[in-house]
């Protein structure tokens, strides 16, 4: 299977730990995403990168959240001093940016549990 | 601001049926669209889109039809089968933007 992966599928921290999720998306894919799913909604974009640059955050992007590209494949978010809030469903999405298509492809997420 | 919202939050059909799921959307600057489908506990599976200088396009089963005058979407899903129960979403790729914008979503369920 060549689609996008997410470890670990599952997390459960205690609130204020540290987590890290990584992201490996489809091989040559130049674009990735993160996006944040919170029960019953659709995702919400966070931010992506092209390569290794990161060129949009959303605004629901704390300071307490860092993602990395650092060579233009895997990507890993980061969640320092975790919340309750941040429970949720985080998402990986990858496409190749320069053919004429704009489908993103998703992986299966990793679900964040903060108690 | 943008948004893409949903007509009916759920919608249920007898299996062999055809569905239909709706989207309006509020920027008319959109030009990409697109279904994706998500079953319980797994990550949005993509469906079928569709560039804003279409009003309709096919695939395996499915349609999507887009009413650029009204801001309007759907999809239709031909002879529904059990598999197809899941929650579907539209979303929205903005002129210019980079991200896609999600609606809330349509659970499908069906009956036998």
């Amino acid at each position: 299977d060549t689609g996008v992966s997410q470890n670990p599928r599952h997390k459960i921290t205690k609130r204020g730990q540290n987590v890290t999720f990584r992201c490996d998306p489809i091989s040559e894919h130049n674009r990735l995403y993160w996006y944040r799913q919170t029960l019953g909604q659709g995702p919400e974009f966070l931010t992506y990168f092209q390569n290794e640059a990161q060129l949009e955050k959303s605004r629901l992007l704390s300071d307490r959240f860092s993602a990395e590209r650092p060579k233009g494949s895997f990507s890993t978010l980061e969640i320092q001093r975790t919340e309750q809030g941040d429970s949720a469903m985080y998402l990986c999405a990858s496409r190749f940016f320069g053919l004429d298509t704009d489908t993103q492809y998703f992986g299966p997420g990793t679900r964040l549990t903060v108690l | 601001g943008e948004s893409v919202g949903l007509h009916l939050p759920t919608l249920s059909v007898q299996e062999g049926d055809n569905s239909i799921i709706n989207c309006a959307y509020s920027n008319s600057a959109s030009d990409y669209f697109i279904w994706y489908k998500q079953e319980s506990g797994k990550g949005p599976q993509f469906i079928i889109d569709i560039r804003s200088n279409m009003d309709k396009r096919q695939g395996q089963r499915v349609t999507v039809l887009l009413n650029k005058t009204v801001k309007h979407l759907s999809l239709q899903i031909a002879a529904t089968q059990p598999g197809d129960s899941a929650v579907y979403f539209c979303a929205e790729n903005g002129q210019g933007a980079q991200k896609l914008v999600f609606g809330q979503g349509t659970r499908l369920t069906i009956n036998p």
